[in-house]
């Protein structure tokens, strides 16, 4: 019963530096989506994979790419990272559509300097 | 004007006390709603879903004014436990969907 399994926990990089944030679930969901949280602000959706084989973009996807591997698993590239990607990020998954509710995953800190 | 606002709080209540938030939505075509609760660092946890009729679920009441356009937590007897942030959510069909900055909420004993 793992749920939304996220790496890593917290990463600290530096600016130009690159990175993957892998994510997989459990629970047969067609969808999932990264999120990323800031102080003050709600949730922000960077990119979500409606089905397997299909990603799309939200609403602040620059400076992120994403690959949704297969159906249980969905990762987020930061290609050349910099300070204002700062944040909590949040991987979740949901049935067919957000209509159904979201479980997220435990989150990754992501420091960059 | 964010899409979805609530009162940041924080809420500091006394345990057996009843509080409210509100959250109120600024697109119409908004069609389902939500409240996440979540604990300090840790990810939002659905915390149940809103209906227009109004629902409940044990000490919690959801309620939704779709033509204020707000929603509407209530928390009877409040239990240290009930310490968290709570987020109030929108979609509006698809997968647009937003948070709410949340509200954070102190239970005190």
């Amino acid at each position: 019963n793992a749920g939304v399994t996220q790496t890593p926990k917290f990463q600290v990089l530096k600016t130009g530096q690159s990175m993957t944030l892998q994510c997989a679930q459990d629970m047969n969901h067609n969808s999932m989506y990264w999120y990323r949280q800031d102080p003050g602000m709600g949730l922000r959706l960077i990119y979500y994979s409606a089905s397997e084989g299909t990603t799309d973009k939200g609403e602040v996807p620059n400076g992120y790419n994403v690959s949704r591997l297969n159906k249980r698993e969905f990762s987020l590239r930061l290609e050349s990272a910099a300070p204002s990607q700062t944040s909590v990020y949040f991987c979740a998954s949901s049935g067919d559509s957000p209509t159904y509710g979201y479980t997220f995953g435990s989150g990754t800190r992501l420091t960059v300097v | 004007r964010k899409e979805v606002e609530q009162d940041p709080g924080p809420f500091n209540v006394p345990e057996g006390a009843t509080v409210a938030f509100n959250c109120t939505y600024s697109n119409s075509a908004s069609q389902s709603f939500f409240w996440y609760r979540q604990d300090c660092r840790k990810e939002p946890k659905l915390l149940m879903s809103v209906y227009s009729s109004g629902n409940e679920d044990g000490r919690f009441t959801a309620q939704l004014n779709r033509a204020s356009q707000y929603i509407s937590l209530l928390i009877r007897d409040s239990k240290l436990s009930d310490s968290a942030t709570y987020l109030c959510v929108a979609n509006t069909g698809g997968f647009k969907t937003i948070f709410g900055a949340g509200t954070r909420l102190f239970v005190k004993a």
